[in-house]
C-alpha cells in the first residue's frame, strides 16, 4: 500500500527554522515528482513548492521562495522541507503529496508564535 | 500564476445530482492540465477523488466522474449519500501547481 508519513513539525518563534520529513512508502519513490502543500487554520489548501524525480529542479509558491528549500533523498525514500525565516502566516498543517496520482500524508503541524 | 476558481458552496438533496466546476484565468482548462479532485472532511486530511481529468482511484465511490466541461474541468456527483458533505478542491498541475478555493457541499 502506497504510504506517506510526515513528521518534524512543531511550535517555533517568527524567524526561526523547521525542517519537516516525509517518509514514503509502497511505490518507487524514485520515480515521481514530490509536493508539499499546506493547509493554514480555517483556510483552504495551498501548494508550496515540489521537486523532479532526480532533485534537480524546484518549484516554490512566491510567499516562501527564498526561505524555504526542497530536498530529496532517493536511497531513504525521504523528502524535505527546510523552513527557515518563519513567519506567522507560515502557520498550517503541511502535507506530503505524491505527485501523480495524489497520494497524502497525513499531515505535520507548524505553528509558528511568540 | 494562474488563478484557479471554484464554486464557494453548493447544495444537493440526497440522492439527486451535482456538477463542481474548476476554472483557470489563464484560459480553457484542458486535459494538459491534468485536473485533480480532492475531498477533505472536517479535520481529516484530503484524499484523491479523481486525477488526470477522469480517472478514479480505487477507493472512489462511482457515483464520482471527473470531465471537462465548457472550458472547465468538472466533478459531478451522482446520487449523492450523506456522507459526500465536504469540502471540494481541484488542482491544475501546471507550473506551478495550483489549487482552487475549494467548494463547500452541503447534502441536505
Amino acid at each position: 500500500e502506497e504510504h506517506l508519513v510526515e513528521s518534524g513539525g512543531g511550535l517555533v518563534q517568527p524567524g526561526g527554522s523547521l525542517r519537516l520529513s516525509c517518509a514514503a512508502s509502497g511505490f518507487t519513490f524514485s520515480s515521481y515528482w514530490m509536493s508539499w502543500v499546506r493547509q493554514a487554520p480555517g483556510r483552504g489548501l495551498e501548494w508550496v513548492a515540489n521537486i523532479k524525480p532526480d532533485g534537480r529542479d524546484q518549484k516554490f509558491v512566491d510567499s516562501v521562495k527564498g526561505r524555504f528549500t526542497i530536498s530529496r533523498d532517493n536511497a531513504r525514500n525521504s523528502l524535505y522541507l527546510q523552513m527557515n525565516s518563519l513567519r506567522v502566516e507560515d502557520t498550517a498543517v503541511y502535507y506530503c503529496l505524491r505527485d501523480y496520482g495524489g497520494v497524502w500524508g497525513q499531515g505535520t503541524t507548524v505553528t509558528v508564535s511568540s | 500564476q494562474a488563478v484557479v476558481t471554484q464554486e464557494p458552496s453548493l447544495t444537493v438533496s440526497p440522492g439527486g445530482t451535482v456538477t463542481l466546476t474548476c476554472g483557470s484565468s489563464t484560459g480553457p482548462v484542458t486535459n494538459d492540465l491534468w485536473p485533480y479532485w480532492f475531498q477533505q472532511k472536517p479535520g481529516q486530511a484530503p484524499r484523491t477523488l479523481i486525477y488526470d481529468t477522469s480517472n478514479r482511484h480505487s477507493w472512489t465511490p462511482a457515483r464520482f466522474s471527473g470531465s471537462l466541461l465548457g472550458g472547465k474541468a468538472a466533478l459531478t456527483l451522482s446520487g449523492a449519500q450523506p456522507e459526500d458533505e465536504a469540502e471540494y478542491y481541484c488542482m491544475l498541475f501546471g507550473s506551478p501547481r495550483v489549487f482552487g478555493g475549494g467548494t463547500k457541499l452541503t447534502v441536505l
